[in-house]
């Protein structure tokens, strides 16, 4: 069963901090990752995807990646009010294949 | 251009009818997927069309589940005797091609099963 497991949260951060996503994955054959941000009662929407190892950096956003230890993290530089939602974790085996998801973590920006 | 719609938005059926939920996906998007989200929980995948082809429906819960698009563009999935177990967000995705890592979903379908 392949699996992405993070953590339900809440996670309350402070504006103007830093918050810090974390999430693993089971299956060592999966080659592109992806954070997805939800508000309630929306449909998912992606921020960003990350198939290499190490980080990559989108304005306020990085994604950081570690395949050996199978782990996928993403940063939010400057936390706003705004980014409070659910965010989503999910791996992708190859291109174009079904996305597998983590439960979410819920993100609390505390103004 | 119009993003991902879904129809209904919102659907009340009572234990044991059959639903049919609607996917319109972005015009010209070859691969179609559909997901079920429960409350508090991630999208769990279902099932995923390239054109009018079914390429996998391994996460159809069961048999009562069916998918078709049967002319590549617009989708329906339909539950046939719906149970209580049954409700949720029912998400709708589509992505360009093969050579493409978004996905794009549509607003969902909440259906609700009394």
């Amino acid at each position: 069963q392949k699996e992405v497991e993070q953590n339900s949260g809440p996670l309350s951060v402070p504006e103007g901090a830093i918050a810090s996503l974390n999430c693993t994955y089971s299956d060592r054959g999966s080659q592109s990752f992806f954070w997805y941000r939800q508000y309630s009662g929306k449909s998912p929407e992606l921020i960003m995807f990350i198939y290499s190892n190490g980080d990559k950096e989108d304005g306020r956003f990085t994604a950081q990646l570690n395949k050996a230890s199978q782990y996928v993290s993403l940063l939010i530089r400057d936390s706003q009010p705004s980014d409070s939602a659910t965010y989503l974790c999910a791996a992708q085996m190859n291109r174009d294949d079904k996305i597998i998801f983590g439960k979410g973590t819920r993100l609390h920006i505390l103004p | 251009g119009a993003g991902v719609s879904q129809s209904p938005r919102y659907k009340v059926a009572k234990r044991g009818q059959d639903v049919a939920l609607r996917c319109d996906p972005i015009s010209g998007h070859v691969s179609l997927f559909w997901y079920q989200q429960a409350l508090g929980q991630g999208p769990e995948f279902l099932t995923y069309f390239q054109n009018e082809a079914q390429l996998d429906k391994s996460g159809l819960p069961s048999d009562r589940f069916f998918a078709e698009r049967p002319e590549g563009s617009v989708s329906t999935l339909k539950i046939q005797r719906t149970q209580q177990e049954d409700s949720a967000v029912y998400l709708c995705a589509s992505s360009l091609g093969t050579a493409t890592y978004e996905q794009y979903f549509g607003p969902g379908t909440r259906l609700t099963v009394t």
